[in-house]
């Protein structure tokens, strides 16, 4: 089945740096657009970055531009992401989620992976 | 501050109908299609409609969606307590470059 599974998470200090995966399975990766979107402790969902299928097409939240890189390993059926310069206000559970787009350019994301929780903490 | 507005709570009793609000503008839901997540307790965000009105898949038909210009709207009926969960509009914002979701509303059944 479609599966989405996040790793990399952890507990690191303000300034300092974290790189995210997400490894895919149960479809054809490089067919699919793919996103990052966090949610910090008790709040709701922000989109953080997404990547075309082809890793031609990247766009960020301005609140993490030129700070986080959004990248893709489509031979190893993989989405990464680097976070640096790393704020307090970064801690979050990170989700990646495939972006599905229909015929008609409508899109949703579907599914989502289970999450990896990012604390940033001195 | 969400891009998109949702009441934070809403509640009615099992068996009763529940509508959710989402609202924003023609940079967002007027010209986009709008997508519905359910993201039970603990649990990673499930999409529940997409394309305004479509359900994938394993999603009852007690769940329904509808877009009406810069307003969009979850509606649940036949209440169960398994339906106890936040639940999430998203779309793409033309004007931001960038997906924006609602802030969230929790559903209680009573």
């Amino acid at each position: 089945q479609v599966q989405l599974v996040e790793s990399g998470g952890g507990v690191v200090q303000p300034g300092k740096s974290l790189r995210l995966s997400c490894a895919a399975s149960g479809f054809t990766f490089s067919n699919f657009g793919m996103d990052w979107v966090r949610q910090a402790p008790g709040k709701g969902l922000e989109w953080v970055a997404g990547m075309s299928y082809d890793g031609s097409y990247k766009y960020y939240a301005d609140s993490v531009k030129g700070r986080f890189t959004v990248s893709r390993d489509n031979s190893k059926n993989t989405l990464y992401l680097q976070m640096n310069s790393l704020r307090g206000e970064d801690t979050a559970v990170f989700y990646c989620a495939r972006h599905v787009i229909g015929a008609t350019g409508e899109s949703w994301f579907d599914p989502w992976g289970q999450g990896t929780l990012v604390t940033v903490s001195s | 501050q969400s891009v998109l507005t949702q009441p934070p709570s809403v509640s009615a009793a099992p068996g009763q109908k529940v509508t959710i609000s989402c609202s924003g503008t023609n940079f967002n839901i007027d010209n986009n299609d709008i997508s519905w997540y359910q993201q039970l307790p603990g649990t990673a965000p499930k999409l529940l409609i997409y394309d305004n009105n479509k359900r994938p898949s394993g999603i009852p038909d007690r769940f329904s969606g509808s877009k009406s210009g810069t307003s969009a709207t979850l509606g649940i009926t036949g209440l169960q307590t398994g339906d106890e969960a936040g639940y999430y509009c998203g779309t793409w914002d033309s004007s931001l470059g960038a997906w924006v979701f609602g802030g969230g509303t929790k559903l209680t059944v009573l």
